[in-house]
């Protein structure tokens, strides 16, 4: 079943602004990662952030994680065109099966 | 190079024919797993594998079957494919430790047509 669902669907952003998008999820989890795919392409994996975890960085990509209300959101800095993509988070349950959200598509104007 | 591949990568097939999708890894991974994705539903999970001779169902394994003999290789097959079933299939491997993923390397997905 589909755990996450990401907010927005779409997402569109001047370059150089700053793009957010949040993850809500429904059980409790093991770890939440979030993925990037380019127009029909495999799936990137971004960062993974453990239940422990509240807040995680990777160069301008932050995620948070707040367990007590089920959500992490993706902060990705200073946009680029290169980051026109769909981004997806994943939830770990501990029952063998990643779970994906539906995806926000962010849309990046030169 | 570290990677997952699939093939074919694109395929167009009349119902009713038996087809089969390849996935090869090079990276050792226990876990390997097959996901479809359609328009407006994300990723859902198929079949997963957590070694040889290990698989189990995911969300949506209904006219799907997949087998693993080798650690590399996890091929998924069409046995009587459908319409409903027209889709893009990924391929994904993961290190498996204990009940909690790293991160999931995807190959490049194959964009499949049942007529």
């Amino acid at each position: 079943s589909q755990q996450g669902e990401e907010d927005p669907q779409a997402l569109s952003i001047q370059e150089g602004e700053n793009a957010t998008m949040n993850c809500s999820y429904k059980t409790s989890i093991n770890n939440l990662q979030w993925y990037r795919q380019n127009s029909g392409r495999g799936l990137v994996h971004l960062i993974l952030i453990r239940s422990n975890e509240r807040e995680k960085h990777s160069g301008r990509l932050r995620v948070t994680l707040d367990t007590s209300k089920k959500s992490s959101s993706l902060l990705i800095t200073a946009s680029r065109a290169a980051d026109t993509a769909s981004y997806f988070c994943a939830t770990d349950a501990g029952d063998y099966k990643l779970s994906f959200g539906a995806g926000t598509t962010v849309t990046v104007r030169a | 190079e570290a990677q997952v591949t699939q093939n074919p990568r694109y395929l167009i097939t009349v119902t009713g024919k038996k087809l089969t999708v390849t996935c090869s890894q090079n990276m050792n991974h226990e876990y390997m797993s097959w996901y479809r994705q359609d328009p407006g539903l994300g990723l859902r999970q198929i079949y997963y594998s957590m070694n040889v001779e290990v698989t189990d169902k995911g969300d949506v394994p209904e006219g799907y079957k997949v087998s693993r003999k080798e650690k590399r290789n996890f091929p998924l097959i069409l046995e009587s494919p459908s319409p409903n079933q027209t889709s893009l299939y990924f391929c994904a491997s993961s290190i498996l430790t204990s009940s909690s993923y790293n991160e999931q390397f995807f190959g490049p997905g194959t964009r499949l047509t049942v007529l």
